[in-house]
């Protein structure tokens, strides 16, 4: 059984710092990773999928790194803001329509 | 718009009401799943359906009834709820063979 663990559990930063997010998954055998923001209360949003057969994927300030031997992913994000507050999740299915697992996230604040 | 809709956006109801969830979803996506999200819980996944066939239902009270009459819809029928089914309720597509998930921005249900 896959478990996620997301450390730490609340990570409070100023505006402007550089950052990143750590995803630890036990069961290497996946399909790809896919990192989520969820906003209190709302859905979750997707903000980085990557390939099991890839190394990182980048959007905008955010990069995301998969190390599949190690189980292991990361988030960076550049030049923080305060509307990057959120929780952020990540995900790593077996399969393309697999289910998926969470950890608790992880619960940022940006300080202006 | 996420590309998965979900009505109603807030419930509330009593333990002897009826209610049904409803879940659209305008990707083309051939799986569908209900979440549910309690306070200070991880998302717990409760049924998936692919190919509008029902392929796991992961041990969900028979108060919780799904329905999905074709591939872009999704429902969660609600009868006799308990308090403690109050909850985010989500619901996720996705695509078999292309990976990644997209939800919904959820129902908040409060039973009374």
């Amino acid at each position: 059984k896959q478990e996620v663990t997301q450390i730490p559990a609340a990570l409070s930063v100023p505006e402007g710092e550089n950052l990143v997010l750590n995803c630890s998954f036990t069961d290497s055998a996946i399909y790809n990773l896919q990192w989520f923001r969820q906003d209190p209360g709302k859905g979750l949003t997707s903000l980085l999928l990557i390939q099991s057969s890839q190394r990182e994927q980048t959007s905008g300030r955010l990069n995301a790194s998969l190390d599949k031997s190690s189980g292991r992913s990361t988030l960076y994000i550049a030049a923080s803001q305060p509307g990057d507050s959120a929780t952020y999740l990540c995900t790593p299915p077996p399969g393309a329509n697999s289910k998926l697992t969470f950890g608790k996230g992880i619960t940022l604040s940006v300080r202006p | 718009e996420t590309g998965v809709t979900q009505t109603p956006r807030h419930l509330v109801m009593g333990m002897t009401n009826k209610k049904s969830l409803k879940c659209e979803q305008h990707l083309g996506h051939n799986a569908m799943y209900w979440y549910k999200q309690s306070a200070k819980k991880p998302l717990e996944l409760m049924f998936v359906y692919s190919l509008e066939e029902r392929v796991e239902n992961n041990s969900v009270p028979s108060r919780f009834s799904p329905e999905c009459p074709n591939s872009s819809h999704l429902f969660l029928h609600l009868h006799t709820l308990q308090p403690e089914d109050s909850a985010l309720y989500l619901c996720a597509s996705s695509q078999e063979g292309l990976g990644g998930y997209t939800f919904g921005s959820g129902t908040r249900l409060t039973v009374v």
